[in-house]
């Protein structure tokens, strides 16, 4: 059964600790995103990634990190850096098309509390 | 500045009618609108899109309008259903940008019984 999968589904951690939130998908999708949803938000975009070994940063890049060593995964990190690191993260992918991506797919997304 | 607007945080419907939500855009070089669903501590799923060169597109129970003039989108769901209770998102994207997605902060739509 195709999808994505992002783990854990709720994560707390201390301030100042980084953590690393996971995204596998098996759609065989180029593209891969990660976003985050504040409450009364929109999803904003914090990295995205079009193929392997390269990615680029969103609007919202900073305190946070990104990997893209296999097309399947694309984890995100949120560093110490990040002011406000609590908020609810939705990883997705894409099909590359040319002129437009094919709609997103969705991870079910991870709840990250920072105390 | 939000480029994509909805305008209504939350919106409810009488199970049976018809459900209309509404977008707005500021950026006239947007070309392609989508709409998103999302059920509590899930992800959006993708709904229903339309390009700018059509100003119509329909999938069952779910139609889209755009008006490029009026720089805005809706979206009607007819019958209403229980199920369609969830936070609706439009988004936008354009030309030579099809790395990235604007979405809107969403509608929330309850259904009443």
């Amino acid at each position: 059964d195709g999808g994505i999968t992002q783990s854990p589904k709720y994560l707390f951690r201390k301030e100042g600790q980084n953590v690393t939130l996971s995204c596998e998908q098996n759609l065989n999708h180029d593209a891969m995103y990660w976003y985050r949803q504040d409450p009364g938000q929109g999803l904003r975009l914090i990295y995205y990634s079009q193929i392997v070994n390269d990615f680029q940063k969103g609007d919202i890049a900073e305190g946070y990190s990104v990997s893209r060593e296999k097309k399947e995964s694309f984890p995100l990190t949120v560093t110490s850096a990040q002011k406000n690191p609590t908020a609810f993260y939705l990883c997705a992918s894409s099909i590359r098309t040319g002129r437009y991506n094919s709609p997103l797919h969705f991870g079910n997304g991870t709840r990250l509390t920072v105390t | 500045d939000q480029q994509v607007k909805q305008n209504s945080p939350s919106l409810s419907v009488q199970e049976g009618r018809i459900s209309i939500l509404n977008c707005d855009y500021t950026n006239s070089m947007f070309d392609y609108f989508l709409w998103y669903k999302k059920y509590p501590a899930e992800g959006p799923t993708f709904l229903i899109s339309i390009s700018s060169i059509k100003d119509k597109n329909e999938d069952g129970r779910f139609t889209v309008f755009l008006n490029k003039s009026a720089k805005h989108l809706s979206l009607h769901i007819v019958p209403s259903q229980p199920g369609d209770s969830a936070v609706y998102f439009c988004a936008a994207s354009w030309v030579n940008r099809d790395d990235k997605i604007i979405f809107g902060k969403g509608t929330r739509l309850h259904i009443l019984p």
